[in-house]
């Protein structure tokens, strides 16, 4: 199956400052997700993108498929920005591959 | 419903007893995925679920471990015996197709002591 590799495995911020996550893929993917893991553990939806950018307000997202890689930008990073930032991609039979994630803390 | 719902929120057992997790996915979704997030660490899968067949259980820890689906909807999740490293988050997720988004409910902390 597929391996889904983040980096950096941890990141420190000041607020305000901005920041990119990546996600590698092994073998090429048709859809691509990034979630957010609030530090109550709850997973939320950043972006479902399997090619190209997408934007939603502070956050944007790249996934460049024939090259197995996506980004996710965070721009004038807040304090409620911190948690586990996790990308996943469908392996074998359509199960979802989580990467390790990136656990992001921002200072105020 | 109008997403992901998962029961009970919290539940601490003994060791040795059995559990029962329940997942409501978001009506109209095909596909069902339970995970397991242990303390620190990253989302485990356990079973994917289609309809109501699991072409994929190859991530059931051991035979303690069982899900069912009906009605291609509720699924339940039921560890036997349990043990304390069995202690996590419990996740569920459900969506659409194949080349859709999946979304999770709020998960089930299970503490087995």
């Amino acid at each position: 199956g597929i391996q889904v590799e983040q980096s950096p495995p941890d990141l420190i911020l000041q607020e305000g400052a901005n920041s990119t996550l990546r996600c590698n893929f092994s073998d090429s993917v048709n859809n691509l997700q990034w979630f957010h893991q609030n530090p109550w553990g709850q997973l939320i939806n950043l972006f479902y993108i399997p090619s190209g950018t997408k934007q939603n307000g502070r956050l944007s997202a790249t996934t460049v498929a024939t090259e197995r890689y996506s980004l996710l930008y965070i721009s004038s990073s807040q304090t409620t920005d911190s948690g586990v930032y996790f990308c996943a991609g469908p392996g074998a039979t359509n199960k979802l591959i989580f990467g390790t994630g990136t656990l992001l803390a921002v200072q105020p | 419903g109008a997403g992901v719902s998962q029961s009970p929120s919290n539940k601490v057992t003994e060791k040795g007893k059995d559990v029962e997790l329940r997942c409501d996915p978001i009506s109209g979704h095909t596909a069902l995925y339970w995970y397991r997030q242990r303390l620190g660490q990253g989302l485990e899968f356990l079973i994917y679920f289609q309809g109501n067949s699991a072409p994929d259980k190859s991530g059931l820890p051991s035979d303690r471990f069982s899900a069912e689906r009906t009605g291609e909807s509720v699924s339940t999740l039921t560890i036997q015996r349990t043990q304390q490293e069995d202690s996590a988050v419990y996740l569920c997720a459900s969506k659409v197709g194949a080349n859709t988004e999946a979304f999770f409910g709020q998960g089930t902390r299970l503490t087995v002591v």
